[in-house]
């Protein structure tokens, strides 16, 4: 069985920079996974940011960006806003057809 | 604009069914995969299922493998998800995704993989 990890939590300060990042319980997320991010915020449908590691969905502003960094997938967020406050939850293609979310990291701006 | 609706949710007992639904606009329905998502209260997310543009092929997860069933009417621009034998942990929000790979003539892009455009969900309580 597949399992994703994710950070807990994580804060940060309003304009800085933050990285989210997205492992496997055993191995090492690579480009065939196709890493995608979501946001979610309480009582809200999720949001794609990112998908296939790097492309960013329509009207994401392009201080959301997606990596490999490592053995894990990443998300980095710059200029940090009050609204970016929100659950972000990874996404791993394990095909065929199949995905795994991770268990999402809360995001705090403060 | 691209928009994806819900319905059919509601209250079943443990061990019924239901039938969700899920009617799409703003783009070819035909030309794209769908997925079913699905979110129990204060929980993350769990992929649930796939279904290929063409509805040729169905994936799914292991937890609900055997008793859910996705299909899709093209002619309709609508998904569903087919409930049985329904038990408490399948107590969630249910969202329908649009897959991100344009398919046509038998074939799709595969250089992409991933989901884009999300429902607002629809609740199902098990309970008795």
């Amino acid at each position: 069985q597949t399992v994703v990890t994710q950070e807990p939590s994580f804060s940060v300060s309003p304009g800085g920079t933050v990285t989210l990042t997205c492992g496997l319980s055993s191995g090492s997320v690579s480009p065939p996974y196709y890493p995608s991010w979501y946001q979610q915020t309480p009582g809200q449908a999720p949001r794609t940011l990112i998908y296939s590691t790097h492309i960013r969905s329509s009207g994401v502003p392009d201080r959301f960006s997606g990596s490999i960094l490592g053995n894990k997938a990443a998300l980095t967020i710059t200029g940090a806003q009050a609204d970016d406050q929100s659950v972000y939850y990874c996404g791993l293609y394990v095909g065929p057809g199949s995905w795994v979310f991770g268990g999402g990291t809360n995001l705090t701006v403060l | 604009q691209v928009q994806l609706v819900e319905s059919g949710g509601g209250v079943v007992q443990p061990g019924g069914s239901v039938r969700l639904s899920c009617e799409v606009s703003g783009f070819t329905f035909r030309n794209y995969g769908m997925h079913w998502v699905r979110q129990a209260p204060g929980k993350g997310l769990e992929w649930v299922a796939l279904i290929r543009f063409d509805g040729s092929n169905e994936y799914y997860a292991d937890s609900v493998k055997g008793r859910f069933t996705i299909s899709r009417d093209n002619s309709k621009n609508t998904l569903y998800l087919q409930l049985n034998t329904l038990r408490p942990d399948d107590t969630a929000v249910y969202y329908c995704a649009k897959d991100v790979q344009y398919c046509s003539g038998g074939s799709c892009n595969t250089y992409y993989y991933g989901m884009d455009v999300w429902g607002q969900g629809t609740t199902v309580t098990v309970s008795s």
